[in-house]
């Protein structure tokens, strides 16, 4: 059974801080990872895509990869209470398309 | 990246009625998805819709329940069949496009009653 893993929280950050999000994953052939914002009564809205081992900067948000441990990251810095939501991991198994698992998401909340 | 509707927006259905969800997207996908999201839950996986072909339906999903049609690279339904208070939930296409990233659209929420 593939599986992805998140800490379902509630995550609650200071605003302007940093918030850290995990994400681990069973199926050590995936080639790629996603980070989805969720918020609430609203669809998944895709934030960041990685394929590849090390660092991926888009704004104030930065994914992380590291095949080896099977562990995919999200860092949001200069946290604004917008970013208040849930954010959802997901990995595509295989390079096979439409072959997306979803964690449960994690429960940012960002304090003024 | 492609701009997905869906229609209804959200219904209220009597049990043992069934109801049918449009997607309809500004241009041509090869893939399209059915997810469920149920209250509080992660998203799961309902079916894979390919133009010409009969639509993959993920393990506990059956066609009977979830007829799915996919007309053309634009368009595709979802019908949710003799609905029971348990498919209360809410429904997502979403259209794959280069590097496998999936797009959502808006949803449809859907309550049995």
């Amino acid at each position: 059974q593939k599986e992805v893993e998140q800490n379902s929280g509630p995550l609650s950050v200071p605003e302007g801080a940093i918030a850290s999000l995990n994400c681990t994953y069973s199926d050590r052939v995936s080639q790629s990872f996603f980070w989805y914002r969720q918020y609430s009564g609203k669809s998944p809205e895709l934030i960041m895509s990685i394929y590849s081992n090390g660092d991926k900067e888009d704004g104030r948000f930065t994914a992380q990869l590291n095949k080896a441990s099977q562990y995919v990251s999200l860092l949001i810095r200069d946290s604004q209470p917008s970013d208040s939501a849930t954010y959802l991991c997901a990995v595509n198994s295989e390079g096979s398309q439409g072959n997306l698992i979803f964690g449960k998401g994690t429960k940012l909340s960002v304090k003024p | 990246s492609a701009v997905i509707s869906q229609k209804p927006s959200r219904d209220i259905c009597q049990r043992g009625t069934s109801l049918t969800i449009q997607c309809q997207v500004d241009s041509q996908v090869t893939m399209m998805f059915w997810y469920r999201q149920q209250p509080g839950q992660s998203l799961t996986l309902i079916a894979t819709a390919n133009q010409g072909s009969e639509a993959t339906y993920e393990s506990g999903f059956v066609i009977d329940k979830f007829p799915i049609s996919r007309p053309n690279l634009t368009f595709s339904t979802l019908t949710v069949s003799n609905m029971s208070p348990e498919d209360s939930s809410i429904y997502l296409c979403s259209v794959e496009e280069m590097g496998y990233e999936q797009y959502f659209g808006p949803g449809t929420r859907l309550t049995v009653t």
